[in-house]
């Protein structure tokens, strides 16, 4: 299986922040990852797919890059709306693995 | 957007079987999209549990594999997921999630079911 590593697992940042946050495969995945957020008792929300594409109503402050091994989200401006925790996952083989989430809370 | 809509018993007795169905409303189970399961204990990360493909194959987490089914209703525009022999390690929010393929770019899940807790207790 195909290990991801998400860091950091937690992070506080303030409204208007950048904010970065990393996604390691184990192995290359090429660009097979996607980033998901999600809200406490909500679903996860796809955001970016194939590493750097950007969601149709995905607002244009969040911006993936990266390829086989190491993947960065960035939020450019932070909006109270962002809070909440980031998933990474690889679709480049089976079984479909997912990162362990950064949490994104408020300063 | 279409929406997808889990349904079940929220409370299964260990060594059971756990059946959910997803309802994939107005999409079609006959188009070329696949089919997923994933799910998350509390306080947890997120869990593949299988995918269905549109050709009607299945394909499982190695973890789960010997205890889980998911299948298909073309007659109900449905897919349903079957794991047996459950224990309380299978308590978790169940999501039943839309499976996008796009050549050279892998795959994604989109959108997802709200999800449904199971608690798997006596």
């Amino acid at each position: 299986d195909i290990q991801m590593t998400q860091s950091p697992s937690f992070l506080s940042a303030s409204v208007g922040d950048r904010v970065t946050m990393t996604c390691r495969a184990s192995q290359s995945v090429a660009t097979y990852l996607n980033w998901y957020q999600q809200k406490p008792g909500e679903a996860p929300k796809l955001l970016i797919s194939g590493a750097s594409n950007l969601q149709s109503g995905v607002p244009s402050r969040f911006s993936g890059s990266g390829s086989r091994t190491y993947f960065n989200l960035l939020i450019s401006r932070l909006q109270v709306e962002d809070f909440g925790t980031y998933f990474c996952q690889q679709s480049f083989s089976s079984p479909r693995t997912f990162g362990r989430g950064t949490k994104v809370e408020l300063k | 957007q279409g929406q997808l809509q889990e349904s079940g018993p929220g409370l299964v007795k260990p060594s059971q079987t756990l059946p959910l169905t997803c309802d994939i409303s107005s999409f079609s189970i006959n188009s070329f999209y696949s089919w997923a399961w994933v799910r998350q204990a509390p306080g947890q990360g997120l869990e593949w549990i299988g995918t269905l493909s549109h050709s009607g194959s299945a394909d499982y987490n190695p973890s789960l594999k010997s205890r889980v089914t998911i299948s298909g209703d073309r007659s109900r525009n449905d897919f349903s997921l079957k794991l047996n022999s459950v224990t309380a390690s299978d308590t978790a929010v169940y999501f039943c999630v839309r499976v996008v393929s796009v050549p050279g770019s892998g795959d994604y899940f989109d959108p997802w079911g709200q999800g449904t807790l199971v608690t798997v207790s006596s």
